[in-house]
């Protein structure tokens, strides 16, 4: 089966930094990438997403980019904001047809005013 | 992700019982899932079911059962057999395809 992994797991930056978190996937066949937010006790929430055929998405200080040959894909977050400190999870829909989802670890991002 | 519910909210287990998680959705999705949360660990897939009566076991589907007889309901037994059931569990649903997956409140299993 699929096996992905986040990294960092933990990450300060300073507020109007930028902030880059990497998952790496073992599945060639995937080919969907959602990342989520997670507030503490909270339900993860959709951010943003990307598919196999495209190689980078943004969404005003989100983007996601997507490297097929080295089966990597990565957040970015600019101009972070203290708001923006939660845990991030990445995921991969894998290749088969049990539209099964794999998650990362997650990534605790603090953000310092 | 409103459309999905998960109860109760918090759940106290006692040792040697059974206990169900019940999650539901109104948004028409075909595809229901549940997952584990750990601290310090990502979601772990239980079971997972693409249409009604019929389902397939996650990485760890031992000592937890499901069932579904409606689309709209994905209930979860914790059974006896799970000897290490303290966790947040979230019930997620999506259409078939290139879908992401919405998640319902979860629910924070205890054992006392």
């Amino acid at each position: 089966g699929e096996n992905v992994e986040q990294h960092p797991s933990t990450l300060s930056v300073q507020e109007g930094d930028s902030a880059v978190i990497k998952c790496t996937y073992s599945d060639s066949a995937s080919n969907y990438f959602p990342w989520y937010k997670q507030e503490l006790g909270k339900r993860p929430q959709l951010i943003i997403d990307i598919r196999s055929n495209v190689g980078e998405k943004k969404d005003q200080r989100i983007a996601v980019t997507l490297n097929k040959t080295a089966k990597h894909f990565s957040l970015h977050i600019t101009e972070t904001q203290p708001e923006d400190s939660a845990v991030y999870l990445c995921a991969a829909r894998g290749g088969g047809t049990g539209n099964q989802f794999y998650f990362g670890t997650g990534t605790s991002l603090t953000v310092i005013p | 992700d409103g459309g999905i519910t998960q109860s109760p909210k918090y759940l106290f287990r006692k040792e040697g019982q059974n206990v169900t998680l019940s999650c539901e959705q109104n948004l028409n999705h075909d595809a229901m899932y549940w997952y584990r949360q750990d601290p310090g660990q990502g979601l772990r897939l239980i079971y997972y079911s693409q249409i009604v009566n019929d389902f397939q076991k996650g990485d760890i589907a031992e000592g937890y059962s499901v069932s579904r007889e409606k689309k709209e309901s994905f209930p979860l037994t914790v059974t006896s057999a799970q000897k290490n059931p303290t966790a947040f569990y979230l019930c997620a649903s999506s259409r078939l395809g290139l879908e992401t997956q919405y998640f319902g409140p979860g629910t924070r299993l205890l054992v006392l």
